[in-house]
């Protein structure tokens, strides 16, 4: 079946810092991705549309500026979480668009758990 | 953006008995998911219902969809411990490359 692997799983940084999360799809081409966050105890906001060699597509509400997005390739989206703060503490989860044959569809990576300092 | 609620947002039962969660949606729809999350670890897919389906079934779990309400149902049957989990519906609408969108969840305890 489809994999999508999240890179890395945890990471804690000091205010200030930049944190690259990578998401790539292992045995797909992806040229759509998603990227979500999730605060405790609640659900999965969409934050961002990640599309092959074109910009992101933000949600309302979200820094496109702080939540820098990049899709170089049919297999890697990167969020980078500019000049962190711990407001930006959170889970973090992204999604693969595929073809829905013979499957739902999407696929998620394992989640990257960011804690700011 | 989430495209509603679900309810109950939290739910204690004791093993072996049924959990029944429900959600609404707000948008025309091309399918309905189902997914499941153990705290703070990533999803789990457990079940799609096409809108043009009623019902589906998988092991112990029944979904149900109705349209013209906008609403879905997650049946559990014979609950178990290893059951307890937050659990999540995520619609998808007909355009190609759209996200899921996630209702807020339900948050299952399932005690022995």
């Amino acid at each position: 079946g489809a994999v999508v692997s999240q890179h890395p799983s945890r990471v804690i940084c000091k205010s200030g810092t930049s944190v690259k999360i990578e998401c790539r799809s292992l045995d797909f081409q992806a040229t759509t991705m998603f990227w979500y966050r999730q605060f405790p105890k609640q659900s999965l906001m969409l934050m961002a549309t990640s599309n092959e060699g074109s910009k992101a597509t933000y949600e309302q509400g979200v820094e496109k500026d702080k939540f820098l997005i990049n899709h170089a390739s049919l297999t890697l989206s990167t969020l980078t979480v500019t000049s962190a703060h711990p407001e930006d503490s959170s889970f973090y989860i992204c999604s693969a668009r595929q073809s829905e044959r013979g499957g739902h569809g999407y696929t998620f990576g394992s989640g990257t758990r960011l804690t700011v300092v | 953006s989430q495209q509603g609620e679900e309810d109950p947002q939290a739910l204690s039962i004791q093993e072996g008995e049924n959990a029944t969660m429900n959600c609404s949606y707000k948008t025309s729809i091309n399918n309905l998911q189902w997914y499941r999350q153990n705290s703070g670890r990533g999803l789990v897919h457990l079940i799609l219902i096409r809108s043009n389906e009623r019902e589906k079934h998988s092991g112990r779990l029944r979904v149900t969809l109705d349209t013209s309400k906008k609403s879905s149902s997650l049946l559990i049957t014979a609950s178990r411990a290893a059951d307890t989990a937050s659990y999540f519906c995520a619609t998808a609408n007909n355009q190609a490359g759209t996200a899921l969108i996630f209702g807020k969840g339900t948050t299952l305890s399932v005690s022995s």
